[in-house]
């Protein structure tokens, strides 16, 4: 059974350039959720998408943007990155529709970004 | 801002022992809640789910919780040097996105 992965596993980027970011859901899922986590903080939530579509949004700006694609993998783009990007970015893979009372999430083992 | 509270630690209990980790959430209205364990330098992995007040038992880990108090705990029995790691508490806001705790690190000592 095939986990959740993605890709880089590191990644060192400028400030000012672009950045993208893959994940391949776990087996049988169907959502993608994206998540930012700095040093010594817990994983923020940045989007999730389903269906094709971005189905909830957390408060991250504009800069951050994604995609599904038909078979669910998903990119997650950074623009004009900032020092304060750097972090451990997760992808988690879920069911899309509610299954024992709700969606667990299974997380990938991330893409570390540093911004010089 | 919903929130999501844990005492960062570190919680160090002797090998053998229960480990007692504890969570509280602002959101009245989160419906579903989990734990999660995360490694130094990994990612984090699912442990438990728990939707319902009350206690949930899998294996040597026990989640409760309560929803009118607004908390959660995490209890591991017979804890080992292996389960030294930091534990994440996630809660739902609305129906799909996670809020986070900042963790609690725990130190089983051999």
């Amino acid at each position: 059974d095939a986990g959740v992965t993605q890709s880089p596993t590191h990644l060192i980027k400028t400030r000012g350039q672009q950045v993208t970011l893959r994940c391949s859901p776990k087996s049988g899922h169907d959502t993608v959720s994206w998540y930012q986590q700095a040093l010594g903080q817990g994983p923020q939530f940045i989007f999730q998408y389903y269906e094709e579509e971005e189905r909830q949004r957390g408060n991250f700006p504009d800069r951050f943007s994604g995609h599904q694609f038909p078979n669910y993998s998903s990119e997650l783009n950074v623009n004009a990155l900032l020092l304060g990007d750097s972090a451990l970015y997760l992808c988690a893979s879920s069911w899309g529709r509610l299954y024992a009372g709700g969606y667990e999430q299974y997380f990938g083992p991330g893409t570390r970004l540093t911004v010089t | 801002q919903k929130e999501v509270e844990q005492n960062s630690g570190p919680l160090s209990v002797p090998e053998g022992a229960i480990a007692s980790l504890n969570c509280t959430y602002s959101d009245r209205g989160s419906q579903s809640f989990f734990w999660y364990r995360q490694y130094s330098g990994k990612s984090p992995e699912l442990i438990m789910s728990i939707y319902s007040n009350g206690d949930k038992e899998d294996g040597r880990f026990t989640a409760q919780l309560n929803k009118a108090s607004q908390y959660v705990s995490l209890l591991i029995r017979d804890s080992q040097p292996s389960d030294s790691a930091t534990y994440l508490c996630a809660v739902t806001e609305g129906t799909y996105k996670y809020i986070f705790g900042t963790g609690t690190r725990l130190k089983v000592l051999a």
